[in-house]
């Protein structure tokens, strides 16, 4: 399976909004609502950030949230923070017991 | 509390097979609801999905990957094992340990709730 498509960075200032996309293909995204966001600081493990296209594990902050149309789910951070700063990555269920991720994206907070 | 713990060499030759252990602590391994996986990040680069371990016995594994991979739970340690052979110098990665919460039936999840902090590996002769 081919990884989804992710833009290599975004950037944004503090308290705006940023929007990161996550393009995969009718047989990943688009058959599924299995698609699950993760932050990586620097040297760090991953951490779940949304899981199932839209929900949010408790704990982590209602600035995150997620939507999914048709083959392209989206991430979506309000009021931005400092230490949004990040990388982000989506994974998608693509049947068969398989996954894939996407490239990932690099946050900036201006 | 729950905590996922990699260990295993930090050095490994072209050609050898890398052996890693995943520890978890607060949980057991042999549990209905969860199931394990490995996945990897090479320096500078995104993440990997490697395979799963499923309550079933099952394995599922990154068909990139499946022909050097081996993944088995050893439930009376509490641990899950990866081992990947003829490694090269693009085996080079951080290798992480994770939980993968998914109801198969329902489908519903997949997603990796729990990491461990993640081991380097290095290939190099």
């Amino acid at each position: 399976q081919s990884a989804l498509t992710q833009p290599a960075s975004v950037s944004g200032s503090p308290g705006q909004s940023v929007t990161i996309s996550c393009t995969g293909t009718d047989r990943d995204i688009g058959s599924y609502d299995l698609v699950s966001w993760y932050q990586q600081h620097p040297g760090k493990a991953p951490k779940l950030m949304i899981y199932e296209a839209d929900k949010r594990p408790s704990g982590v902050s209602s600035r995150f949230s997620g939507s999914k149309s048709g083959n392209t789910a989206s991430l979506t951070i309000s009021g931005l923070q400092a230490e949004d700063e990040a990388d982000y990555y989506c994974c998608s269920y693509v049947g068969s017991l398989l996954g894939v991720f996407g490239g990932g994206t690099k946050l900036t907070v201006l | 509390q729950v905590q996922l713990q990699e260990s295993g060499p930090g050095l490994v030759k072209p050609s050898e097979t890398l052996s890693l252990t995943c520890t978890v602590s607060g949980v057991s391994i042999y549990n209905t609801y969860y199931h394990w996986a490995w996945l990897r990040q090479p320096p500078g680069k995104g993440l990997e999905w490697i395979g799963n371990n499923y309550e079933t016995g099952d394995t599922s594994y990154n068909p990139s990957l499946k022909s050097r991979v081996t993944m088995s739970v050893d439930t009376s340690n509490n641990q899950f094992s990866l081992r990947l052979r003829s490694l090269t110098v693009a085996d080079t990665a951080v290798y992480f340990c994770a939980r993968l919460w998914w109801r198969q039936r329902l489908g519903q999840g997949w997603f990796f709730d729990l990491w461990g902090p993640g081991t380097l590996v290095t290939v190099s002769s």
